[in-house]
């Protein structure tokens, strides 16, 4: 069993769909970190949210943390097939070392 | 651009080879990692230093050393590679404890 679960695994929806992946845990987070990859390449940052609450908006992508930040969301609106990738949450807890926990990840697919 | 690169980018190694990844930074970051990233598995931590000779262990430690003789440089070695090893290494810098991680390009190592 993970420490932070994502769900779901896989989605493959249409272009101009809306979507929401979620990333649940049962530990608190000092932050919580939202990476895309992309085949072939490594995971790129897209946002850290840290505060309890937190709603952050990159253009058609919104991301929340939870109030007691144990859980996170990120929701695609109109999700374009530019959007496809793996989509990885990744938390830091302060009394684990400098050490990020990831999920284990969302593979979207977005068909035109 | 966070001048992170990686080497070899691809590798096919024999059973019971010796095999060393390397990772190349340009930044002068204090921390780095290397992950190991698998389907269905997502990133998961090999080990991580977080200054030169200053190295600790991750998740997934057996049967991986590393070595840091210089700021600049973060090596793993599979002493003995074994098929469980083929996968995709990431190598990763944090920029200061708490903030996020930017990766290198990866290494996909086939281990025959």
């Amino acid at each position: 069993t993970q420490l932070l679960e994502q769900s779901p695994q896989f989605l493959s929806i249409q272009e101009g769909e809306n979507l929401t992946v979620y990333c649940n845990s049962s530990s608190v987070f000092s932050s919580l970190q939202w990476y895309r990859q992309e085949p072939g390449e490594g995971p790129v940052l897209l946002v850290t949210v840290v505060t309890g609450g937190e709603v952050k908006k990159l253009k058609r992508l919104t991301f929340q943390f939870g109030d007691a930040r144990k859980d996170s969301s990120l929701h695609i609106t109109a999700a374009q097939p530019g959007d496809t990738g793996l989509y990885l949450c990744a938390g830091f807890r302060n009394n684990a070392g400098n050490m990020l926990t990831f999920g284990g990840g969302t593979r979207l697919m977005v068909k035109p | 651009d966070a001048g992170i690169t990686q080497s070899p980018r691809h590798k096919v190694t024999e059973t019971g080879t010796p095999v060393t990844l390397r990772c190349h930074q340009t930044e002068n970051h204090r921390y780095m990692y290397w992950y190991r990233q698998d389907p269905g598995h997502g990133l998961r931590l090999i080990h991580y230093s977080y200054g030169v000779k200053d190295t600790d262990k991750g998740e997934v430690s057996d049967g991986y050393s590393v070595s840091r003789s210089k700021t600049e440089d973060f090596l793993l070695t599979l002493e003995s590679a074994t098929s469980s090893q083929t996968s995709v290494y990431f190598c990763a810098i944090m920029a200061n404890p708490g903030n996020e991680q930017y990766f290198g390009p990866g290494t996909r190592l086939t281990v025959t």
